[in-house]
């Protein structure tokens, strides 16, 4: 199994500029997530989703959008994208019950200039 | 929003010694997890704690559950270089219709030979 794989793993935007971000899952996982991490920071949620077309905002969802059209994908969409927006992304899944543990993606850095 | 915070946020140590991380907040948590992340990776999970006053115990790793599940430690005992990482508490809040975990900024262990 590959888990939760993330493309790509490395753009740079101009400001302005729009990308989505690709999220998989194969372990049939129903929650996923979209968290990023600044230095000094820790990872902030962006936005999740609790199964196929259900998704709901997290802590900082401002310039972002996501959609869940099936259980094994989450992609997550900038718009406009601005320097603030420069971080790494992580794609996250878990499974239903809790306390349960995230599986993470390996991470998408993102620079806007 | 609940806080978790994490100290120290650097640790710079020799192979060998002992150390111990610390993860408080003043909101009350149902558990709290522990990952580690390597560069370039996303994190992975190291433990779960849910009962209040939880010791657990993985290798030369001790996790303990505060009391009054307000805060937590790790202890590491003997340290070594693969030790070396960012370790990463998270704290589980319940809602309605979703887990979502609050993450701390993080400890970056270096821990040379």
């Amino acid at each position: 199994n590959a888990g939760v794989t993330q493309t790509p793993k490395f753009r740079i935007l101009k400001i302005g500029q729009s990308m989505t971000l690709q999220c998989t899952q194969d372990m049939n996982h129903n929650y996923m997530y979209w968290y990023r991490q600044d230095p000094g920071m820790g990872l902030k949620l962006i936005y999740y989703s609790v199964g196929a077309g259900i998704t709901d905002k997290g802590e900082v969802p401002n310039g972002y959008n996501v959609s869940r059209s099936t259980t094994e994908d989450f992609p997550l969409r900038l718009e406009l994208a601005a320097p603030s927006q420069t971080s790494v992304y992580f794609c996250a899944s878990s499974y239903v019950q809790t306390p349960g543990e995230l599986f993470f993606g390996e991470g998408s850095r993102l620079t806007v200039l | 929003t609940q806080l978790l915070e994490q100290s120290p946020q650097f640790l710079s140590i020799q192979e060998g010694e002992n150390l111990t991380v610390y993860c408080n907040s003043s909101s009350v948590f149902s558990s709290l997890q522990w990952y580690r992340q390597e560069p370039g990776e996303g994190p992975v999970l190291l433990v779960t704690v849910v009962t209040g006053g939880e010791v657990k115990k993985l290798k030369r790793l001790t996790f303990q559950f505060g009391d009054a599940r307000k805060d937590s430690s790790l202890h590491i005992t003997a340290a070594q270089p693969g030790d070396t990482g960012l370790y990463l508490c998270a704290g589980e809040k319940s809602l309605p219709a979703a887990r979502q975990l609050t993450f701390g900024s993080g400890t970056q262990l270096t821990v040379l030979p």
